[in-house]
């Protein structure tokens, strides 16, 4: 199985909401990952967390504040988000032992549309 | 760091035929190129993937080859059907240390809109 799944499909939020995304995996991974993307361009990574500690932060604003709250689960939490931050946020997870530490798999992602 | 250029940027071909997308990368210490397929409104799915002791893999209709030496790779779907069509980004991946772990860090390309006519 190599199932990543994310919840919920589409969101839709205003400037001062706070929500929050979620991301499961069951394939033992140990290395998590949050990325955007935005229409007719590839992802962009955002954070990596590794044996649930955030090791990765490629700069991402603080309104953008991933947990990572055991191996199996990431969340990603939104609060005053901009129009531009409108996007489909991905995760991904992979191994960080073994052959195959470098294979990533993506989830469906989240349509998120910030009004 | 690594650059990924993919060509072409859409590519529509009958069906039955054959497509080729081919990528160029950078960084020799990239050692890994996998390929994945978008469709809409979908997270981009693993298709096939090369690392870089291997010249060559098969999947059936899907075959990708990897050049080190002019760091290229390219992506090769034989008798194409209409499901086929998507969006296809190619990467390369490096082992990068971070917290006191390595990961692999993906570079992709700019994506091919393929597209297959019945």
């Amino acid at each position: 199985d190599t199932e990543v799944t994310q919840t919920p499909k589409h969101l839709v939020m205003g400037m001062t909401n706070k929500k929050s995304l979620k991301c499961e995996q069951h394939m033992g991974h140990r290395a998590m990952y949050w990325y955007k993307q935005k229409a007719k361009k590839p992802p962009e990574l955002m954070f990596v967390y590794s044996y649930e500690k955030l090791s990765i932060n490629e700069s991402v604003p603080s309104r953008f504040s991933p947990e990572c709250p055991n191996s199996s689960l990431l969340n990603l939490h939104l609060h005053a988000l901009q129009p531009e931050d409108s996007a489909l946020y991905l995760c991904a997870s992979s191994h960080l032992t073994g052959w195959d530490t470098d294979t990533q798999y993506f989830g469906p992602g989240t349509r998120l549309t910030v009004l | 760091g690594e650059n990924v250029e993919q060509h072409p940027s859409t590519l529509s071909v009958q069906e039955g035929d054959s497509a080729v997308i081919k990528c160029t990368y950078s960084d020799s210490a990239s050692n890994y190129f996998p390929w994945y397929k978008q469709e809409l409104g979908k997270g981009p799915q693993l298709i096939i993937d090369i690392r870089s002791n291997v010249g060559e893999k098969k999947d059936q209709r899907i075959a990708v080859t990897l050049n080190k030496t002019a760091k290229h790779f390219s992506l090769h779907i034989t008798e194409t059907q209409p499901e086929d069509s998507a969006v296809y980004f190619c990467a390369a991946s490096m082992s990068l240390e971070a917290g006191g772990t390595s990961y692999g860090k993906l570079t992709f390309g700019q994506g091919t809109i393929l597209t297959v006519h019945p």
